[in-house]
């Protein structure tokens, strides 16, 4: 079975400042995995996704993950954050190869705010 | 092009009460899925389906059904509602092309169970 954790439930920064959301997995297989984010009422918006071949992905919004596989890995940065930013930013894997993508699992999501 | 639609975006239920929530997608993707979100849970699935007349459960599939008989629709019924059933509820669409693999998701249905 797959897990997700997100290593942190909020993360508050001052704007223009860096900004890195933790994330680790669990999986018996090769792995699918996505960061998703959330504004307030809304639905889900991919930034970014790994499939397969170079582990930097990059995303929308300025947003990179590095995927690791030794230390199961795919902690989210940007290098300078607005406040737009401010969302919640979820954590998802799908088991691999054909990605299983009707099947995702996500983490508990990391509340980023971003403050003046 | 609309994507993944959900409906109703708001529903106040009593315990007890059925209800169906709709999603329809027109992109024709194979894949639909439905998801709960809670505070602190993040999303879990509820029950998929990899194509018309084909569906499965997920983690978390009792007091939910579905149904599959056409590719753009997949309603998920709430046969008698409880109050552990408030949450947003989000539909998914996605589909199988190998190296380009992408969950859509719908805007939500907020249910509240009094």
């Amino acid at each position: 079975a797959q897990s997700v954790t997100q290593l942190d439930s909020q993360v508050p920064v001052f704007e223009e400042a860096p900004v890195e959301l933790r994330c680790n997995y669990s999986s018996s297989v090769s792995v699918y995995l996505f960061w998703y984010v959330q504004y307030p009422n809304q639905g889900l918006q991919l930034l970014l996704k790994y499939l397969s071949g170079s582990t930097l992905v990059k995303g929308i919004n300025g947003f990179e993950a590095e995927f690791n596989k030794s230390q199961t890995s795919f902690h989210l940065r940007k290098p300078s954050v607005h406040i737009s930013d401010t969302a919640e930013y979820f954590c998802a894997v799908s088991e691999g190869p054909g990605g299983s993508n009707y099947k995702l699992t996500f983490g508990k999501g990391t509340l980023l705010t971003v403050n003046p | 092009n609309a994507g993944v639609t959900q409906t109703p975006k708001f529903q106040v239920l009593k315990t007890g009460q059925s209800m169906t929530l709709q999603c329809a997608q027109d992109m024709n993707h194979e894949y639909m899925s439905w998801y709960r979100q809670d505070p602190g849970m993040g999303l879990r699935l509820i029950h998929y389906s990899v194509g018309a007349g084909i569906t499965d459960q997920g983690e978390v599939p009792n007091g939910y059904n579905v149904s599959r008989s056409t590719t753009e629709d997949f309603p998920l019924r709430l046969l008698s509602a409880a109050p552990s059933q408030t949450s947003v509820y989000f539909c998914a669409s996605s589909y199988s092309t190998r190296g380009n693999t992408e969950a859509f998701f719908g805007q939500g249905t907020r249910l509240t169970v009094v």
